[in-house]
């Protein structure tokens, strides 16, 4: 069964403080990792989609990597706008097109 | 470009009502999905659809849950006889054909009371 766990569940931080976040991931064979991002009341809106380890990817103040067992998404001087929770999914190449996700992690980032 | 759209943004009802909630996909993407989400949870499929027919509905939790998609277009999830479980938010997402990305629309906050 594929799994997906994020860590931490909550995240605080001040303004300027880099962080990272953990994406750690069972699947029987990888189709793709995807992050998004969901503010309160709204939909996930995609952020990056990574499909072999090695792979990263940039936007703003935002950087995604993958290895065989995990994605972590890297947050350079984070801003109060950056606030949100970061939702982690997973999609199996032999699991249909369904994406497993994680619980998520709650980011905050103080003046 | 419009994104994937969903009505009613809310809704409440009694237990043991029936509901739907639309999902319309963004302009040509053939694949539909329809995902739950509870309260500080990630999101748990329910079910997919590859134009009209539901390619995967392995996620329905039980059989008072239909999902239907008769034009390949705009798609309608049915529930019967709502029980005080059921709610949640319930998310629709549509991508190109099939294993792209998928996009997400706001998502319906049903209340079953």
């Amino acid at each position: 069964e594929d799994q997906v766990t994020q860590s931490p569940e909550a995240l605080r931080l001040q303004e300027g403080e880099s962080s990272s976040l953990n994406c750690s991931y069972t699947v029987s064979g990888l189709r793709g990792l995807f992050w998004y991002r969901q503010d309160p009341g709204k939909g996930p809106e995609f952020l990056f989609t990574l499909y072999s380890a090695g792979e990263e990817k940039e936007k703003e103040r935002l950087k995604a990597t993958l290895t065989k067992k995990e994605s972590f998404l890297h947050i350079t001087a984070p801003k109060p706008e950056d606030s949100a929770t970061y939702l982690c999914a997973v999609q199996a190449r032999n699991a249909g097109n369904m994406l497993t996700f994680g619980g998520g992690t709650r980011l905050m980032v103080k003046p | 470009g419009a994104g994937v759209s969903q009505t009613p943004s809310n809704k409440v009802t009694e237990k043991g009502k029936y509901v739907e909630l639309r999902c319309d996909p963004i302009s040509g993407h053939t694949a539909l999905y329809w995902y739950r989400q509870s309260l500080g949870q990630g999101p748990e499929f329910l079910i997919y659809f590859q134009g009209t027919g539901a390619a995967d509905d392995s996620g329905l939790p039980n059989d008072r849950f239909f999902a239907v998609r008769p034009e390949g277009s705009v798609s309608t999830l049915k529930i019967q006889r709502t029980e005080r479980g059921d709610s949640a938010v319930y998310l629709c997402a549509s991508s190109l054909t099939g294993w792209e990305t998928q996009y997400f629309g706001p998502g319906t906050r049903l209340l079953v009371l």
